[in-house]
């Protein structure tokens, strides 16, 4: 069973196009996080939501919490945003993570 | 102020070893949560510490387990070290001053990878 699943697995973009990464989840939710993993292993927060909309730059992070549902957009990505995007809610007691997309970016 | 640092970053192990692995949170972080990321099974929840106190616990043996110190640095255990845990282990902490609410910024450091042969 996923709590959380995420979607595509796996982008290639052309630099400069806008990217939706989806993530939907099973449970109730204290908090929906966006994690940003680059080769190496390194992960960075992004964002935590627990409603509406945030942004940062050129990342924006939105969440329904009646569709339990969340996406992280990229506008005019860049190859530098070439890394692996994980989705993560918190119900309070654990997290759960969804598998991951993997996004490439090409100059 | 100085990230997360664990502690080593690399780790070679036989079966049946065990092993313990240390993270020294930002200063001022109390809880300290920690997580194993394998290519087959993603990124998975162990366990949160606060106040010297395991809070949380993800679903994992016993053979799994950790502490907290006085100055909040943690370790994590693993004894009768399986092929299946090989592994990056993740740690993180967080200004969480509640147990549980997951509504705080993790700060996740680098990562000590565990080879088991």
């Amino acid at each position: 069973k996923n709590e959380v699943e995420q979607s595509p697995q796996n982008l290639t973009a052309q630099e400069g196009e806008f990217i939706t990464i989806n993530c939907s989840y099973s449970v109730g939710i204290s908090a929906l996080h966006w994690l940003q993993q680059h080769p190496g292993g390194g992960i960075v927060s992004l964002f935590m939501l627990s409603s509406g909309k945030k942004k940062h730059g050129r990342l924006i992070a939105t969440i329904n919490i009646q569709e339990k549902h969340s996406s992280l957009h990229i506008t005019a990505s860049h190859p530098r945003d070439s890394a692996v995007y994980i989705c993560a809610v918190s119900p309070g007691n654990q997290f759960y993570f969804g598998t991951g997309t993997s996004l490439t970016v090409i100059p | 102020k100085a990230g997360v640092t664990q502690t080593p970053r690399y780790l070679i192990k036989t079966r049946g070893q065990q092993v313990t692995l240390s993270c020294s949170p930002i200063s001022g972080h109390r809880s300290v949560s920690w997580y194993q990321q394998t290519p087959g099974q993603g990124l998975q929840f162990l366990f949160e510490y606060f106040s010297e106190t395991q809070r949380n616990k993800g679903n994992f043996p016993g053979r799994f387990s950790g502490r907290q110190f006085s100055n909040s640095r943690s370790e994590m255990n693993v004894s009768t070290l399986e092929l299946g845990d090989s592994a990056l282990y993740l740690c993180a902490s967080s200004t969480r001053t509640t147990s549980g609410s997951g509504t705080d910024t993790q700060y996740f450091g680098p990562g000590t990878r565990l080879t088991v042969l």
